[in-house]
């Protein structure tokens, strides 16, 4: 079935470690976006691809990086992970970075002690 | 800077029509998107108006008046499954998304 994977579902970690959140897609879409949501807020995006080689940043993306190898991958790294970093993190993808409709992924919800 | 306004929380009740509003203030417009999300799920797509008028979608229907900066999501014969969070996202002029917190629809039967 096509869509967004995202790895792990569930994570706990200690303060100043570092993690990888992945996300895969099987769809060939260009565009790979990721967002945290957080109680009371909007989704807020942290970086985004509009195609494989290139990242761009969007508007909370301290203390987070991201890589776009090929087309189907877009893990997101948190270097140090800090408590506020405590959130649940969707993945989505696009056809193109225009106007196209956003398809998220199920989410990894990451609490950082 | 770039807002979105939409109530906190609705209820309605199962059979009745509700209407959710968006009022959106963003650095240029290239149409506006609105998501359902049940708890604990990802935001699913449900509509998307680029030109002012209405778009019907089955039970789903959505409004633009972009003079205005104004949009609503319509529901008609409310089912226990509408409940859910209703989230409007514009998108500016950089083609990024920007996010209301959502409207929680509470359906009561």
């Amino acid at each position: 079935i096509a869509g967004i994977t995202q790895a792990p579902t569930s994570q706990i970690l200690a303060a100043g470690r570092r993690m990888t959140l992945r996300c895969t897609q099987d769809m060939r879409h260009n565009a790979m976006y990721w967002y945290r949501q957080d109680l009371g807020l909007g989704l807020r995006l942290i970086h985004y691809s509009n195609t494989a080689g290139t990242t761009g940043k969007g508007e909370v993306p301290d203390g987070y990086s991201v890589s776009r190898a090929n087309t189907d991958d877009f893990p997101l790294t948190l270097a140090s992970a800090v408590p506020s970093q405590t959130s649940v993190y969707f993945c989505a993808s696009s056809t193109s970075g225009g106007e196209d409709t956003q398809y998220f992924g199920p989410g990894t919800r990451l609490t950082v002690l | 800077g770039q807002n979105i306004d939409q109530p906190t929380e609705m209820t309605a009740t199962e059979g009745a029509i509700v209407q959710i509003n968006c009022t959106y203030q963003t650095s240029g417009f290239n149409g506006l998107f609105w998501y359902q999300q049940h708890a604990g799920e990802a935001p699913t797509f449900l509509s998307y108006n680029v030109l002012d008028g209405l778009e019907e979608k089955g039970r789903f229907s959505s409004f633009l008046s972009r003079s205005k900066g104004y949009s609503y999501l319509l529901l008609k014969e409310l089912q226990m499954k509408d409940s859910a969070s209703y989230l409007c996202a514009p998108m500016d002029s950089n083609y990024q998304l920007i996010w209301g917190a959502g409207t929680k629809l509470i359906i009561k039967p």
